[in-house]
């Protein structure tokens, strides 16, 4: 199946500073990635999507100015938690969806976030 | 997007068979059936998806109802590496809809 990467696997920061995440699929070109936020025994929630080249588009109730989404070429989506406090620790996940593949979204493993 | 309904939790022997249950009633025509599992601190992984027909895989077996209300998973020799929490989604795969995760089944494989 096609592979998706996240990077850094995990992260510790200290409040206020900005934590940038990478997304790349690195077997196929993603016209579509997505990034989910999931908080200890919950679910993923989705909190955007964005396609290549085009300005991302969030969820009701997240903030774009505080998470920056950036999808620059059809292998690479970086997100970034800009300001982040001890409520924005959660698990990130990103996926991403290309065509040709049937519309399946494949998953990376997660970018574990803890702001101190 | 279909809702989707599962039972929170299950328990299965390992070497047995899994059968995951999940409702659909309201699917449209042209939504997917699409499941994933999360094992703990990972990324979902894709299982497989249908959206009429049985399907098969490597990993699982999909059984989908004559009218589609219902599907099951089927892991046909559970492992306890296979200790997931199992997501079903009806899906309209197409470039502008994107997955919905709600609390899936938590399966539990047990020696």
């Amino acid at each position: 199946g096609a592979v998706v990467s996240q990077h850094p696997s995990r992260v510790i920061c200290k409040s206020g500073t900005s934590v940038k995440i990478e997304c790349r699929s690195l077997d196929f070109q993603a016209t579509t990635m997505f990034w989910y936020r999931q908080f200890p025994k919950q679910s993923l929630m989705l909190m955007a999507t964005s396609n290549e080249g085009s300005k991302a588009t969030y969820e009701q109730g997240v903030e774009k100015d505080k998470f920056l989404i950036n999808h620059a070429s059809l292998t690479l989506s970086t997100l970034t938690v800009t300001s982040a406090h001890p409520e924005d620790s959660s698990f990130y996940i990103c996926s991403a969806r290309g065509a040709g593949m049937a519309d399946t979204q494949y998953f990376g493993p997660g970018t574990r976030l803890t702001v101190l | 997007d279909a809702k989707t309904t599962q039972p929170p939790s299950m328990d299965c022997a390992e070497g047995r068979a899994a059968n995951l249950p999940c409702n659909h009633s309201t699917i449209s025509g042209n939504e997917y059936v699409y499941w994933y599992r999360q094992i703990h601190s990972q990324g979902p992984q894709y299982i497989i998806h249908g959206l009429k027909n049985n399907e098969t895989n490597e990993m699982a077996s999909l059984i989908i109802t004559e009218d589609r209300k219902s599907s099951t998973l089927i892991l046909p020799h559970a492992t306890l590496r296979d200790t997931a929490v199992y997501y079903c989604i009806a899906y309209f795969n197409n470039a502008g809809n994107m997955l919905t995760f709600g609390g899936g089944t938590r399966l539990m494989v047990k020696p």
